[in-house]
C-alpha cells in the first residue's frame, strides 16, 4: 500500500501546454510538499501546505499553482509550460510540519517539455 | 544563503570496503542536518537527523556524525544493496519546518 502516491509518473508535453500532477498520502500526515529535482539532482522546495493552508511558497513562477483540496491531497498545476520546467517533481508529506526533518517522498513525476 | 556541498560526487567500493561520504554546510543557525537515501527512479528515503555537533546516529552499516561545519556518513563493510545516491540536507533556524536545503548527493556503487 503506497504511502505517498503521485500521478502520472511520466509526462511528455509540448511547450505552452498546461499540465497537472496529483499527489495523495495515506499516512495521516497534516503537511504536504512539492519539491523539484533538476538535471543536476538538486532537490529544491517549491510549496508546502499544512492542513490545506499554504505555509511555504518559494520563488516559483506564477505559472505553478498548488492546490490542496484536503490534507491528504496536494496537486500541482503548471500553465504555459517552458523547456526549463523539465524536471522530476516530488511530492512529500510529514507529520507535525517535519520537526524531525523526516519527509516521506513519493516516487516522483518526470516532466519532459519538448 | 544556505548551502550544502557533498563529496565525492561518486564513489565506487568493493563489497566490504569501508569508506565515508562528506557533507559540508553553511547555514544560519542549524536546526537539523538530515541524511536521505535515494534509489534510481524512487523518491528519497529518510535515514537520520542530527541536531548538534558531536551527535552520532547509527543504522545497520551506516553511521552519521556531525561537526559544526560538516557531517560524515560512514559505511562499514558495505554490501551491493547499499548502492544508492545519498543526500544530505540542512534546515536553518527561523525557516519553516520541512524547508530542507539539499546537496547534490553522492552516488555510491558497491561491487560484489
Amino acid at each position: 500500500d503506497t504511502a505517498v502516491s503521485q500521478t502520472p509518473k511520466y509526462l511528455v508535453t509540448q511547450m505552452g501546454n498546461d499540465k497537472s500532477i496529483k499527489c495523495e498520502q495515506n499516512l495521516g500526515h497534516d503537511t504536504m510538499y512539492w519539491y523539484k529535482q533538476d538535471s543536476k539532482k538538486f532537490l529544491k522546495i517549491m510549496f508546502s501546505y499544512n492542513n490545506k493552508e499554504l505555509i511555504i511558497n518559494e520563488t516559483v513562477p506564477n505559472r505553478f499553482s498548488p492546490k490542496s483540496p484536503d490534507k491528504a491531497h496536494l496537486n500541482l498545476h503548471i500553465n504555459s509550460l517552458e523547456l526549463g520546467d523539465s524536471a522530476v517533481y516530488f511530492c512529500a508529506s510529514s507529520q507535525d510540519r517535519a520537526y524531525t526533518g523526516e519527509l516521506f517522498f513519493g516516487e516522483g513525476s518526470r516532466l519532459t517539455v519538448l | 544563503e544556505d548551502q550544502v556541498t557533498q563529496s565525492p560526487e561518486a564513489l565506487r567500493l568493493q563489497e566490504g570496503e569501508s569508506s565515508s561520504l562528506n557533507c559540508s554546510y553553511t547555514v544560519s543557525g542549524l536546526r537539523g542536518l538530515f541524511w536521505y537515501r535515494q534509489d534510481p527512479g524512487k523518491g528519497p528515503e529518510f535515514l537520520f537527523t542530527l541536531y548538534s555537533a558531536g551527535e552520532e546516529k547509527e543504522k545497520e552499516r551506516l553511521k552519521a556524525t556531525l561537526t559544526k561545519k560538516e557531517s560524515f556518513l560512514h559505511i562499514t563493510a558495505p554490501k551491493p544493496e547499499d548502492s544508492a545516491t545519498y543526500l544530505c540536507a540542512v534546515q536553518a533556524g527561523g525557516t519553516s519546518y520541512g524547508k530542507l536545503t539539499f546537496g547534490q548527493g553522492t552516488i555510491l556503487t558497491v561491487h560484489p
